[in-house]
């Protein structure tokens, strides 16, 4: 079974700051990799597809990148609107969730 | 336009047996890769089981052996049985096509006596 990796496990920022989350895979999934933002209460929303394609509608203020075994995620502006818990998720072989990142307004 | 909608969740006995259903429209389930993915209160995404296009199933290490999933083309419907359900099976169950992003509201499945 694949494994993912987070880090952080939460973070707490300013508007405005620049976020970065990390996606370790425990074996190559080139760049089968989706991010998913989920805010409390709700079903998870797809953000970022192949590892870095922004999905439809998404801001623009998202980002994806990285393949192989290393992935990150990035929000250029933290809003207060971000608020929530991102995931990376694998799909090379089944799916795995990483175990996520809670995202705060400091 | 794609939906989603579980049903089926509700309050059962350690040991029961559940079974959830998934009614999707806007697309064919039998031409997907269809999962269920289940979030236990305050914790994070557990994938279940998936149900690929050509009919192939996987489950989770925690849930093989005890959960079924399986589709009705007909009704254009996926379902997860659940069988020996344990306390550690509570969690809000979701049917979701993963590659695509579309995710139904989920269904709550509470295991307790």
């Amino acid at each position: 079974d694949i494994q993912l990796t987070q880090s952080p496990s939460s973070l707490s920022a300013s508007v405005g700051d620049r976020v970065t989350i990390t996606c370790q895979a425990s074996q190559d999934i080139t760049n089968y990799l989706n991010w998913y933002q989920q805010k409390a209460g709700k079903a998870p929303k797809l953000l970022i597809y192949d590892a870095s394609k922004l999905d439809t509608g998404v801001p623009s203020r998202f980002s994806g990148s990285g393949s192989g075994t290393h992935f990150t995620f990035t929000i250029s502006s933290l809003q207060p609107e971000d608020i929530a818990t991102y995931y990376c998720q694998q799909y090379d072989i089944q799916f795995t969730f990483g175990p996520g990142t809670k995202v705060e307004i400091k | 336009e794609v939906q989603l909608v579980e049903t089926g969740g509700g309050l059962i006995q350690p040991g029961g047996s559940l079974r959830l259903s998934c009614a999707a429209s806007g697309f064919t389930v039998r031409s997907d890769y269809m999962s269920w993915v289940r979030q236990a209160p305050g914790k994070g995404l557990e994938w279940v089981s998936v149900i690929y296009d050509d009919g192939a199933t996987y489950y989770a290490d925690s849930v093989r052996g005890r959960f079924t999933i399986s589709r009705d083309n007909s009704k254009n419907t996926v379902y997860l049985q659940m069988t020996s359900v344990r306390a550690e099976d509570t969690a809000v169950y979701y049917c979701a096509r993963l590659l695509n992003g579309d995710w139904g509201q989920g269904t709550l499945v509470i295991v307790s006596s």
